[in-house]
């Protein structure tokens, strides 16, 4: 079945940029998202990349996708200690009806 | 726009009762819902997805006898967590995708609900 895939764990200093990486499976994959949770708190959508595109910018954030290794990474810019969260990977295929989520990567910001 | 809201926030109830939580889309027509269960440090379970007038359709390993879900309107899908144990104790967030939101394909977070079984 699908998978998706994400270190679960990533540490940086403040002010340096945080790169999140996540792999899937799932080559029919029609949508890519970052989503972020905050503790005690639901997700709130990031970002999100339509499988045509290889990247998409938002002010701090970058979003890359390599769809030939199946392969999706954020970037923070400019990291600060209010980014420090749980960024999680999903992505949803062609028919769009189920969303898959990696396991999360929880970003530690040191001041 | 586009608000998912959950309620109660966070609730204890005693082993053996029952605890409905509640999922409203605030702005928009929830045409499917779903609700998903998180460990601690851990990731999101989906548990089941509802559709607006029909039965939920449960993941494999959900007991739907034990966790109904309930989605009789477009803004509301209720899950009621039956006989609780401390098990169960878990925390529990809804999601919702629906019309007349700018990105029908995303799915919208409440901000989930902390349910404590003593």
């Amino acid at each position: 079945g699908e998978d998706v895939e994400q270190s679960l764990f990533l540490s940086v200093r403040e002010g340096d940029s945080s790169v999140i990486n996540c792999t899937y499976t799932d080559s029919s994959s029609t949508y890519l998202y970052w989503y972020k949770q905050e503790p005690g708190a639901g997700l709130q959508l990031l970002t999100y990349i339509f499988s045509n595109m290889d990247m998409k910018q938002d002010q701090r954030l970058t979003v890359l996708l390599n769809k030939k290794d199946k392969h999706l990474s954020l970037r923070i810019a400019d990291t600060q200690t209010g980014d420090s969260a749980i960024y999680f990977c999903a992505e949803s295929g062609t028919g769009g009806f189920k969303t898959i989520f990696g396991a999360g990567t929880r970003l530690f910001v040191k001041a | 726009g586009a608000v998912v809201s959950q309620h109660p926030s966070r609730v204890i109830c005693k082993s053996g009762t029952s605890v409905k939580i509640e999922c409203r889309s605030l702005d928009f027509q929830a045409t499917t819902m779903f609700w998903y269960r998180q460990f601690p440090k851990q990731s999101l379970m989906l548990m089941a997805t509802s559709n607006e007038g029909s039965k939920a359709t449960y993941e494999q390993g959900v007991e739907k006898d034990k966790f109904l879900i309930n989605h009789a309107s477009l803004t509301l899908s209720t899950l009621t967590v039956t006989s609780a144990h401390p098990e169960d104790s878990s925390f529990y967030i809804c999601s919702a995708r629906g019309s007349g939101t700018d990105r029908p394909h995303e799915q919208y977070f409440g901000p989930g609900t902390r349910l404590t079984v003593t």
